[in-house]
């Protein structure tokens, strides 16, 4: 695609529920990265992929977040037993490599209620 | 650590007034560093980078300049439009580190009235 592309847009959830959420990169685009932000502030870094290799997963909030990229193309961010505090817009972005400009998606909105 | 410091707004202007918005930063060793701008319901955009001390960066008549003696990026235009309202984020990465992540600041949003 001419983009980088997530789904879904926007999604809710009840506290407890786990959730999914998908990332699909500009084709070519060896790197990945995921980011998280909240209401009012910007962008922080949760996870890096470099093809199916996640790298650094250092930003992780918790080990309910796990993220993976099987084929080294699209991502998926998975939440277990979302709390309120998980509410945030998540952010994919791709880049042809580690050093170059990052591409980002529109973002998927999640709320958990 | 690294961080990223910018002003807070909302800054409202009128249309054709000059713009500034201030960011400073705090890393180790020379980072690049960037401005993204976030359109209303649109994903984040590079509006322009600087990657090393003194560059200037520059796009669609926004520029700013990397001054390493006072840690600054900030953001200027000559001649703001309704268009340019959005959501604007200071930014740096710091290569040669474990990973290549951006570290943002918090955004300005900026309100132009026509």
């Amino acid at each position: 695609g001419a983009g980088v592309s997530q789904s879904p847009r926007y999604k809710v959830a009840k506290r407890g529920q786990d959730v999914a959420l998908r990332c699909d990169p500009i084709s070519g685009h060896v790197s990945l990265f995921w980011y998280q932000q909240a209401l009012g502030q910007g962008p922080e870094f949760l996870t890096y992929f470099q093809n199916e290799a996640q790298l650094d997963k250092s930003g992780l909030p918790s080990d309910r977040f796990f993220a993976e990229r099987p084929e080294g193309s699209v991502s998926t961010l998975k939440i277990q037993r979302t709390q309120q505090e998980d509410s945030a817009v998540y952010l994919c972005a791709s880049s042809l490599a580690e050093e170059n400009e990052q591409f980002f998606g529109p973002g998927t909105r999640l709320t958990v209620l | 650590g690294n961080s990223v410091t910018q002003m807070e707004g909302p800054v409202t202007l009128s249309e054709e007034a000059f713009l500034t918005i201030n960011c400073t930063y705090t890393a180790t060793g020379y980072p690049s560093l960037f401005w993204y701008v976030q359109y209303p319901g649109e994903g984040l955009q590079l509006l322009l980078k600087a990657t090393k001390a003194d560059d200037k960066g520059s796009n669609k008549g926004f520029e700013a300049t990397y001054r390493k003696e006072t840690t600054s990026f900030h953001l200027e235009k000559g001649s703001v439009q309704v268009s340019d309202s959005a959501v604007y984020f200071c930014a740096l990465i710091r290569y040669g580190g474990a990973t290549n992540k951006l570290i943002f600041g918090t955004g300005t949003l900026l309100a132009v009235q026509p």
